[in-house]
C-alpha cells in the first residue's frame, strides 16, 4: 500500500532554513504528483507547491514562491521540501500528499517550530 | 484568486445525517475531494471526483455536486466522525493547475 514517511521534528531560529523529507513506498514513484500542505497552530491546511517526480518540475504557490525549493531522488523515492528565510509564521505542520487516483495520501506530517 | 467556502462548524446527534457544503465558482468545471482530519492526525482522504469513496472508506460517507456547490454527507453519524472536515479542488487558471482548500468544517457529534 501507498506509504510516505516523513523525518522527525525541527526546531529553527528565524531567518534559518529547513529540509523535510518524505520517502515514499507502494507505488511507481515517477507516476505520481507529490504535493506539500502545511498547518499552522489551529489553523488550516494551506497548499504549497507541488512537484512531478518524473522530471523534476515543480510549481510553487505565490505565497511561497522564492523561498520554497522542491526536488526529489529517484534513486530513494524520495521527496525532499526546502524553506528558506524562517519567520515565526512558518511555525507549522508540514504534510506531503501523493496525488495517487485521484485523492491524496498523506504523509504524518513533520512539525516545524521557529523560534529563537 | 480562487476560493472555496465552507460553514466553521456542523454539530448533529448521532445517528443523524450530517451534511457539509463547500462552495466556490470553479467547482462548477473541476472535480471536488474532502479530507477529513482528527484532532493531533494527518488528513485522511473520504471523498475524491465529488462522489468517489476510496477503499476502506466507510459507505456512510458519500459526495454530491449542484452547479457550483458540492456537498459532503455523513449517514448514521458516530461519534468517531467528530472532526475537521476539508474540502480541496483545484485552479487551473494561469495553465497551471494547483490546489486549494477550503478552510475546514468543525463536525461535532452531540
Amino acid at each position: 500500500q501507498v506509504q510516505l514517511v516523513q523525518s522527525g521534528a525541527e526546531v529553527k531560529k528565524p531567518g534559518a532554513s529547513i529540509k523535510v523529507s518524505c520517502k515514499t513506498s507502494g507505488y511507481t514513484f515517477t507516476g505520481y504528483h507529490m504535493h506539500w500542505v502545511r498547518q499552522a497552530p489551529g489553523q488550516g491546511l494551506e497548499w504549497m507547491g507541488i512537484i512531478n517526480p518524473s522530471g523534476g518540475n515543480t510549481f510553487y504557490a505565490q505565497n511561497f514562491q522564492g523561498r520554497v525549493t522542491m526536488t526529489r531522488d529517484t534513486s530513494t523515492s524520495t521527496v525532499n521540501m526546502e524553506l528558506s528565510s524562517l519567520r515565526s509564521e512558518d511555525t507549522a505542520v508540514y504534510y506531503c500528499a501523493v496525488d495517487y487516483n485521484d485523492y491524496f495520501n498523506w504523509g504524518q506530517g513533520t512539525l516545524v517550530t521557529v523560534s529563537s | 484568486s480562487y476560493e472555496l467556502t465552507q460553514p466553521p462548524s456542523v454539530s448533529v446527534s448521532p445517528g443523524q445525517t450530517a451534511r457539509i457544503t463547500c462552495s466556490g465558482d470553479a467547482l462548477s468545471r473541476q472535480y471536488a475531494n474532502w479530507n477529513q482530519q482528527k484532532p493531533g492526525q494527518a488528513p485522511v482522504s473520504v471523498i475524491y471526483k465529488d462522489t468517489e469513496r476510496p477503499s476502506g472508506i466507510p459507505e456512510r460517507f458519500s459526495g454530491s455536486s449542484s452547479g457550483t456547490t458540492v456537498t459532503l454527507t455523513i449517514s448514521g453519524v458516530q461519534a468517531e466522525d467528530e472532526a475537521d472536515y476539508y474540502c480541496q479542488s483545484a485552479d487551473s487558471s494561469g495553465g497551471t493547475p494547483h490546489v486549494v482548500f477550503g478552510g475546514g468544517t468543525k463536525l461535532t457529534v452531540l
